[in-house]
Order: C-alpha cells, then sequence, then structure tokens
C-alpha cells in the first residue's frame, strides 16, 4: 500500500525551531515530487511548495519562500519541513503529500499538527 | 497565480438528493497537447487529510463510488454527488495542477439538511 506517514504533533514556543518528517512506504519515494500543504485551523488549504526526493530540487510558493526550508533524505525516504524560527502564526495542520503530474496529489500524510504559543 | 473560487462555500441538501458544487478558475487549466484538464476534486472529512476524489476534471479515482462525478472544461468545473449518503458529510476543494503554482479552491461545506 502506497502510504506516506508524517511525524507527530508539536508544540512550541515562539522563536524555536522545528522540522517534521514524512515518510514514504510502497512506492519509488525518489520518482515523485513531494509536496507540503498547511491548513489553518477552520481554513482552506495552501499548497506551501515540493521537492524531488531523487535531487533534493525545491520550488517554493512565493508566499512561503524564506519562511520554511524543504529537504529530504532519500536514502530513508523521508522528506521534512522545517522552521529556523516559528511564531504563533504558524500554528496549522502540515500535510505531505505525492504529487502526480497527470493526477494531482495522492495520497496524503495523515497530517503534523503544530502548535506554537507561549 | 491561477485563481480558484467555488461556490457556494456551504451546501445543505437532504440524503438520497443531488448536490452540486462549482469551480471556477482565473485562467484555463485546459492543457492543448492532450486535450486534459488539469482539475481535481478533493474531499476532507473532519479529522481527516483531504482525498482525491477525480482528477482530469472527470476520472473517478479508484475505489471512488459513481455517485461521485466531474464536469467542465476550460475555466469552470462541477462536482455532484448525484445521491447524497451520510458519509459524503464533508469540505471539497478543487485544485488546478496546470501550474506547478498549485492552487486550491477555498472548499465548500456539505451538510445533511
Amino acid at each position: 500500500e502506497v502510504q506516506l506517514v508524517q511525524s507527530g504533533a508539536e508544540v512550541k514556543k515562539p522563536g524555536e525551531s522545528l522540522k517534521i518528517s514524512c515518510k514514504g512506504f510502497g512506492y519509488s519515494f525518489t520518482s515523485h515530487w513531494i509536496g507540503w500543504v498547511r491548513q489553518m485551523p477552520g481554513k482552506g488549504l495552501e499548497w506551501m511548495g515540493m521537492i524531488y526526493p531523487d535531487d533534493s530540487d525545491t520550488r517554493y510558493n512565493p508566499s512561503f519562500q524564506g519562511q520554511v526550508t524543504m529537504s529530504a533524505d532519500k536514502s530513508i525516504s523521508t522528506a521534512y519541513l522545517q522552521w529556523s524560527s516559528l511564531k504563533a502564526s504558524d500554528t496549522a495542520m502540515y500535510y505531505c503529500a505525492r504529487q502526480l503530474r497527470y493526477f494531482g496529489f495522492d495520497p496524503w500524510g495523515q497530517g503534523t499538527l503544530v502548535t506554537v504559543s507561549s | 497565480d491561477i485563481v480558484m473560487t467555488q461556490s457556494p462555500d456551504s451546501l445543505a441538501v437532504s440524503l438520497g438528493e443531488r448536490a452540486t458544487i462549482n469551480c471556477k478558475s482565473s485562467q484555463s487549466v485546459l492543457y492543448s497537447s492532450n486535450n486534459k484538464n488539469y482539475l481535481a476534486w478533493y474531499q476532507q472529512k473532519p479529522g481527516q487529510p483531504p482525498k482525491l476524489l477525480i482528477y482530469w476534471a472527470s476520472t473517478r479515482e479508484s475505489g471512488v463510488p459513481d455517485r461521485f462525478s466531474g464536469s467542465g472544461s476550460g475555466t469552470d468545473f462541477t462536482l455532484t454527488i448525484s445521491s447524497l449518503q451520510a458519509e459524503d458529510v464533508a469540505v471539497y476543494y478543487c485544485q488546478q495542477y496546470y501550474t506547478t503554482l498549485y492552487t486550491f479552491g477555498q472548499g465548500t461545506k456539505l451538510e445533511i439538511k
């Protein structure tokens, strides 16, 4: 079964750093882009950017450029999303998803809830 | 950026009745080289991640019940649920993947009347 499994929920203080993960199972992890999607509380879906795990080529949504960093370790089929200095406004659910050029995003990870509060 | 606009924002339909959700893109998402619309629909149930329902505007993902159908081309698209079931309560999103600056509609919340 193709699946993406994300790391668990995090509670952080403003200014702290964070790295969350997304591990792929059941397919060739290096053959498809992995995208990250933010969903703020009670809001819709926002595409943040994507990474190609084979060579770590990365494309960011300009709205998120400079705010987060995406990386990948293809040896362990894992993609990462990290922040160097969290803000309260980073509080959200973050999803990873396999991006299929002709079919959309499938599957999605279960989501990682990030809460930033003093 | 391609802006995706859904209507309505919320919808209440009786069990067994038809539900229709519309999605409009600010520019065409029809790829001329293969005559495919790069438009997907997702279903997000409470507490769950989104699930791909339809791609290429009208092709159902494997395992999706045939009461779900997609239509439209160019800039105007529709998701139809022919006979609403209780398990269809969810928020539905359209998404364009024509450009790699992927964008979603704001979502339509579907409830039982």
